[in-house]
């Protein structure tokens, strides 16, 4: 089954507006992470925001905030007054555990594409 | 902040021969390093965990005969693509954890591997 779903394989949005990236994951563990990455098209990855499964407040990073729907088991990623430079892949991720050995599954992310 | 560097960054190669990258934390140590290949326009699959002084961990589906990883210091993974094909032409990227608990993984900039 999978862990991570990410439903929207590409989005168009207009310049400074805002847009939510969706994603859902699947986990019986108490203890997890919630990453959102984004890829441009050199390929690095560029981590943009995460949320710990005991974090009650949403993440917040500048422009980029975390909709963190435990009961759901969502974790939307809001981009607000979006730039061309947001134009790229976005990948939402999960670890189970709290460690720095304990492994990152990927969904299969969002291609967003910034329209001027 | 915390540097994950990869060598190469590209390499071009002829089918039948071994390739080996190399992932350095530059500025911290890692026990664990990981090692994700993606295809274009995919996600990144987990390879394997490499373990520093012990056997990698391979994810299911992933040939450890083909794919040799060796994790000989707190400050370098090697993955050694053995006997080359064009279906292994892919974008290699490892990352490494910094701290116990750290909300992030760093990503290496990635290597993108050509076999002909």
């Amino acid at each position: 089954a999978q862990k991570i779903t990410q439903t929207q394989p590409g989005m168009f949005v207009q310049e400074k507006e805002a847009v939510t990236l969706d994603c859902t994951y699947d986990t019986s563990d108490q203890s997890y992470g919630l990453f959102w990455y984004k890829q441009p098209s050199s390929g690095e990855m560029i981590f943009l925001i995460y949320q710990g499964s005991y974090d009650e407040q949403n993440a917040t990073e500048g422009r980029y905030s975390l909709n963190f729907q435990k009961a759901r088991k969502s974790a939307n990623l809001v981009i607000s007054a979006s730039q061309l430079g947001d134009s790229a892949m976005y990948f939402c991720a999960m670890r189970e555990g709290w460690g720095r050995d304990d492994k990152i599954i990927f969904g299969k992310g969002t291609r967003l594409h910034i329209l001027p | 902040g915390a540097v994950v560097s990869q060598h190469p960054s590209r390499v071009i190669c002829k089918s039948g021969t071994s390739v080996k990258i190399e992932c350095r934390s530059l500025d911290f140590q890692a026990t664990t390093m990981f090692w994700y290949r993606q295809f274009p326009k995919q996600s990144l699959m987990l390879m394997a965990t490499s373990n520093e002084g012990s056997k990698a961990t391979y994810e299911q589906g992933v040939e450890k005969d083909k794919f040799l990883i060796n994790h000989a210091s707190l400050t370098l993974s090697t993955l050694t693509v053995t006997s080359a094909h064009p279906e292994d032409s892919s974008f290699y990227i490892c990352s490494a954890g910094r701290l116990a608990g750290a909300e992030t993984q760093y990503f290496g900039p990635g290597t993108r591997l050509l076999v002909l």
